[in-house]
């Protein structure tokens, strides 16, 4: 039963290009969800999505930054116009059904991007 | 504002002796507390978690306590194993909420 899949494990981007980041969640998971880890810092979350449908993105900055869930396929975090300030490491978790009290989240290994 | 602080980056312990990591938050609508062990260029992954009605949780070498009216919480480790050097995270989340809000970190180092 694998774990949840992140690819790329690393990613390079120049000022200006798009990231894309993935993920695919652990077998039977619905429920994703990405964090942020700047450096020296805490993982900060970003949204929150099940299947075609985002629950919250407040913690999503408002502009360059979108997500997806689709029906099919791995949960797509999309950053256009890469700046430096995006570098950071990109976390995502999974869960059979909505976390928290005794449903546990699962994590990633986790995409380092890095803005050159 | 951080609502989740561990306010020591690193901390070394012998082997065989006692690690505590501690934790403080300010947010009073926070009532499950989890501990995360992190690896270099590994996620996150759990380790053990309270909810705000006990003041203890055990789970063989790891035990959390919680202490809601001093808004601290801290895990212990007995006794530490070089195995369980790693960063741990502290993360809270709130009745009927989803999202995690994490600590800082703690550096544990396990000398040998």
């Amino acid at each position: 039963n694998a774990g949840v899949m992140q690819n790329p494990r690393h990613l390079v981007r120049r000022r200006g290009q798009e990231a894309r980041l993935r993920c695919s969640p652990m077998k039977g998971h619905s429920h994703v969800y990405w964090y942020r880890q700047l450096p020296e810092e805490g993982l900060k979350f970003m949204v929150y999505l099940q299947k075609e449908n985002i629950i919250d993105e407040s913690g999503m900055p408002k502009e360059r930054f979108s997500a997806e869930f689709p029906k099919e396929g791995p949960s797509i975090l999309r950053i256009q116009q890469v700046v430096r300030g995006d570098s950071a490491a990109y976390f995502c978790a999974s869960s059979p059904r909505t976390q928290g009290g005794d449903t546990e989240a699962f994590f990633g290994q986790g995409t380092r991007l890095t803005v050159v | 504002d951080q609502q989740v602080k561990q306010n020591s980056p690193s901390l070394s312990v012998q082997e065989g002796r006692i690690s505590i990591l501690n934790c403080d938050y300010t947010n009073s609508m926070f009532d499950y507390f989890l501990w995360y062990k992190k690896y270099p260029a590994e996620g996150p992954t759990f380790l053990i978690s309270i909810s705000s009605i006990k003041d203890k949780n055990e789970d063989g070498r790891f035990t959390v306590f919680l202490n809601k009216s001093a808004k601290h919480l801290s895990l212990h480790i007995v006794p530490s194993q070089p195995g369980d050097s790693a960063v741990y995270f502290c993360a809270a989340t709130g009745a009927g909420s989803y999202q995690l809000t994490f600590g800082k970190g703690t550096k544990l180092s396990v000398i040998p």
